[in-house]
């Protein structure tokens, strides 16, 4: 079964603006992982975040995690066209192996 | 930087025939994974492989599906009678340890057409 769920689905911003956007899951994690997919391609891993960790940043992106409220939000500042793809968050199930949510679809308009 | 191969990309296969798909992960890593996605949709979950045998499998993961690693580089995934809603992406992954401590290696996909 599921066990993250991005929020929104889709988002749609003009180049410069910052993007962000948010998973919930539903068990306690060790980890939560941030992925990033361009269309019709494999993922490619961007952040990992642990349970006792509240932010981390790499780069542009900026990963939070509330494990009080289970839930992670992603931002992305000063976007560019080229960050346009889908943006999906993975937690672990059940300790074990990682389940991906649905996707954040972004687009980055120049 | 080491890369998880697929192959094919593309394969179309009449319902109810057999299909594997190829993957060999990076070399050094000891985790394995397969998962798919439906066009624009999430990515499921299949199966991971360790030690040479499966660790953890999803309910889509039925007797129709199977997975080996026959000579110590592919993994394959083996679907043994195809059905229509079998059309995916399918991704495999590795990495050098369970998920949980380093991040996934994906491969670029096979995208399974069933007619």
């Amino acid at each position: 079964s599921q066990q993250g769920e991005e929020d929104p689905q889709a988002l749609s911003i003009q180049e410069g603006e910052n993007a962000t956007m948010n998973c919930s899951y539903k068990t306690s994690i060790n980890n939560l992982q941030w992925y990033r997919q361009n269309s019709g391609r494999g993922l490619v891993h961007l952040i990992l975040i642990r349970s006792n960790e509240r932010e981390k940043h790499s780069g542009r992106l900026r990963v939070t995690l509330d494990t009080s409220k289970k839930s992670s939000s992603l931002l992305i500042t000063a976007s560019r066209a080229a960050d346009t793809a889908s943006y999906f968050c993975a937690t672990d199930y059940n300790n074990n192996d990682m389940r991906f949510g649905a996707g954040t679809r972004l687009t980055v308009k120049p | 930087e080491p890369e998880v191969t697929q192959t094919p990309s593309h394969q179309v296969t009449q319902m109810g025939q057999e299909v594997i798909l190829r993957c060999v992960p990076i070399s050094n890593h000891l985790y394995f994974y397969w998962y798919r996605q439906i066009l624009g949709q999430k990515v499921e979950f299949l199966v991971s492989f360790y030690n040479n045998e499966i660790s953890e499998k999803s309910e889509i993961f039925d007797d129709q599906f199977s997975v080996e690693r026959p000579d110590g580089s592919n993994f394959t995934l083996k679907i043994r009678s195809t059905k229509l809603e079998d059309s995916a992406m399918y991704f495999c992954a590795s990495s050098p340890d369970r998920w949980g401590t380093e991040k996934l290696f994906f491969g670029s996909g096979t995208q399974l057409s069933v007619l």
